[in-house]
């Protein structure tokens, strides 16, 4: 069975700061890794996703995030927070079976102050 | 207009009470999921469907049901809603790509969530 965990439910930082946010996989079966955003009385989209080949992968609005097979993590980044970037992120490992089944893990609130 | 669309967005009922959620989508995907969102948890799969005649239940389908009228359309339903059925909801769809052995590739597009409360 998979299962996702994000470490810290809360994180701020300042505006111009670098953005961290951790999530550890477990998997039986090589992974493959999503992070997902949510803004404020939205649905969820797409951030990045891992699934073969390079290792650090680059997504929307300046995120990126490598797979480090190793420690069992996928930690998003991005170098410098702006004020839209506040938002709730998660991360997500797909089920077994082959299909689009994912689990999510708790989420990460991320504040952004001037 | 939104590709995945929920209505009701916002919806209070009582305790007992018959809910329907619906969910209609203009991607064209045949996937279509129910998701359950409460703070701290993240997001729970309760049903899934991956064609008209295809229904599947998630991690946490009890005390809900579910029903797949045509490719577009996917409602969610509490026959008696309880309090602890309180949360926000949401439907995704997805496509079949990159789907493979062991894993998946493809992406969720999800609706902007329908938000229920059980008094």
């Amino acid at each position: 069975a998979q299962s996702v965990t994000q470490l810290g439910s809360h994180v701020s930082v300042s505006e111009g700061a670098l953005v961290l946010l951790r999530c550890n996989y477990s998997s039986s079966v090589p992974p493959y890794l999503f992070w997902y955003v949510q803004y404020p009385n939205q649905g969820l989209q797409l951030l990045l996703k891992y699934t073969t080949g390079a290792t650090l992968v680059k997504g929307i609005n300046g995120f990126e995030a490598e797979f480090k097979k190793s420690e069992t993590s996928f930690h998003l980044t991005k170098p410098s927070a702006h004020m839209s970037d506040a938002a709730e992120y998660f991360c997500a490992v797909s089920g077994s079976g082959g299909y689009n089944k994912l689990i999510f893990g708790a989420g990460t609130r991320l504040a952004v102050h001037p | 207009d939104a590709d995945v669309t929920q209505t009701p967005r916002n919806r209070i009922t009582k305790t007992g009470k018959r809910i329907m959620l619906e969910c209609s989508q203009t991607k064209g995907h045949d996937r279509m999921y129910w998701y359950r969102q409460d703070p701290g948890l993240g997001l729970r799969l309760i049903y899934y469907s991956f064609d008209v005649k295809d229904i599947n239940k998630g991690e946490i389908s009890d005390g809900y049901s579910v029903s797949r009228q045509a490719q577009a359309k996917f409602s969610l339903s509490l026959e008696s809603a309880i309090p602890n059925q309180t949360a926000l909801y949401f439907c995704a769809t997805s496509d079949l790509q990159g789907v493979a052995v062991g894993g998946n590739t493809g992406e969720l597009f999800f609706g902007e969530g329908s938000r229920l409360t059980v008094l």
